[in-house]
């Protein structure tokens, strides 16, 4: 079975443009959550997606934005990139929402603002 | 808010033995969940072992165990006979049980270094 599947692995953009992140969660998953992993903040929640709807959404601004197709593959998006973005986006897949079950990582996508 | 700690930014362990990694979380759910996951520098987040806060016995997986002391609000991992490739960041994490939502929290990792 495969895993969670990102891409791009690696980007690199300027200040000022947008960027869309792909996330393919394991077949069969249906949820699928995105975090953000920086040196100076850690690891931090963005939102969850389950069956096309976003259930749940961290604390970040407006620009950050997401959404879930109906094969359960998501994308994020983020407008108007700032320094500060640059960051490891990881996403991850559960085969339900809730339960005691864990959430497979991806490998992350690397985003460098310049 | 839930909240995890991890107090060892770094840890030195030689080959073969054993080491504990420390997490103390806190929080006012009845029920959660507690993970540890293991970031090597290719960046993935690869899952080690759950423990759920209803859960009697400690969880154990192959060499990871976790040491689950609800009272004192602390589940350390502990990892038998060391090998060079358990080398990474190793993150505590929480998430509610009751909510139905897969948000973790995690701490701030400790980072281990396995010699030889």
């Amino acid at each position: 079975k495969a895993g969670v599947t990102q891409t791009p692995r690696y980007l690199i953009k300027t200040r000022g443009q947008q960027v869309t992140l792909s996330c393919s969660p394991i077949s069969g998953h249906r949820s699928v959550s995105w975090y953000q992993q920086t040196p100076g903040q850690g690891l931090q929640f963005l939102f969850e997606y389950f069956s096309e709807t976003q259930r749940n959404k961290g604390n970040f601004p407006g620009r950050f934005s997401g959404r879930q197709f109906s094969n359960s593959r998501s994308e994020m998006n983020v407008s108007t990139l700032e320094l500060g973005d640059s960051a490891l986006y990881l996403c991850a897949s559960s085969p339900i929402a809730g339960g005691s079950y864990e959430q497979y990582f991806g490998p992350g996508t690397r985003l460098t603002v310049t | 808010a839930q909240k995890i700690t991890q107090t060892q930014p770094g840890m030195f362990v030689q080959e073969k033995e054993a080491v504990t990694l420390d997490c103390t979380y806190d929080t006012s759910d009845q029920s959660y969940g507690l993970f540890w996951y293991k970031q090597p520098s290719s960046g993935e987040m690869i899952f080690l072992i759950y423990q759920g806060s209803y859960d009697e016995q400690n969880a154990t997986e192959g060499r990871y165990s976790l040491n689950f002391q609800k009272a004192r609000k602390s589940a350390n991992l502990v990892i038998s006979a060391s090998q060079l490739g358990d080398s990474a960041m190793y993150f505590c994490a929480m998430r509610e049980a009751n909510t139905g939502f897969q948000k973790l929290v995690f701490g701030t990792g400790t980072r281990l270094l396995v010699s030889p």
